[in-house]
């Protein structure tokens, strides 16, 4: 059972405008979420975090919301650049838990 | 400063045989991970080290063992490799930064395995 869902595989965004990146997850008990961004034959790199006390985080062009009662979250990349192609992966971990569970992951594509 | 290095890159493996991939990390983390990609399966966690000497298991524990002599090393191993083991694997570590919640992970740059 996928307790952390991205279920949109891809996306085709143009340069300069939104993209909006989803992730759902089941276990209520999940209290700190993180994205990571991945290029090609690299690892994956922390990109931005939020703990459940929050609804929003800001770092620059990235925005991540978090919606407790849908199990949701969010990532907003404002305006969005050809550099910012690669995969988006999201993670989900509870308590001081060492672990997380990782969402499977969707490729953002800019279009110059 | 390297972060953290991971060897070999790339390995073919012959059903049965055996191999270590090696995770080492310079930034004197407590808390290790091995993880495998699959093509959409994202990031499963196989095994982590919370400390040296200590392993434990993760989602996906089963074919792999591991060993955490030295707190900046982190080895997988493959006792009798299998096709269903043809992945990419990435070792990550982490440290108590302070935050309240969680600890964010730093990755190593993936070895790309196939057993044919």
């Amino acid at each position: 059972d996928q307790q952390v869902k991205q279920n949109s595989p891809s996306l085709s965004v143009q340069e300069g405008r939104i993209s909006i990146l989803n992730c759902d997850y089941t276990n209520s008990m999940f209290d700190y979420f993180l994205w990571y961004k991945k290029y090609p034959a690299e690892g994956p790199t922390f990109l931005i975090s939020i703990s459940s006390i929050k609804d929003k985080n800001e770092d620059g062009r990235f925005t991540v919301f978090l919606n407790k009662s849908a199990k949701h979250l969010s990532l907003h990349i404002v305006p969005s650049q050809p550099g910012d192609s690669a995969v988006y992966f999201c993670a989900a971990s509870w308590g001081r838990s060492y672990k997380y569970i990782f969402g499977t992951g969707t490729r953002l594509k800019v279009l110059a | 400063n390297a972060g953290v290095t991971q060897t070999p890159k790339f390995r073919v493996l012959k059903t049965g045989q055996s191999m270590t991939l090696l995770c080492a990390q310079d930034m004197n983390h407590e808390y290790m991970y091995w993880y495998r990609q699959d093509p959409g399966m994202g990031l499963r966690l196989i095994h982590y080290s919370v400390g040296e000497g200590t392993t434990a298991k993760g989602e996906v524990p089963d074919g792999y063992n591991v060993s955490r002599l030295k707190k900046q090393n982190f080895l997988l191993g493959l006792e009798s490799a299998a096709p269903s083991q043809t992945s990419v694997y990435f070792c990550a570590s982490s440290s108590d930064s302070g935050k309240l919640l969680s600890y964010e992970q730093y990755f190593g740059p993936g070895t790309r395995l196939t057993v044919t």
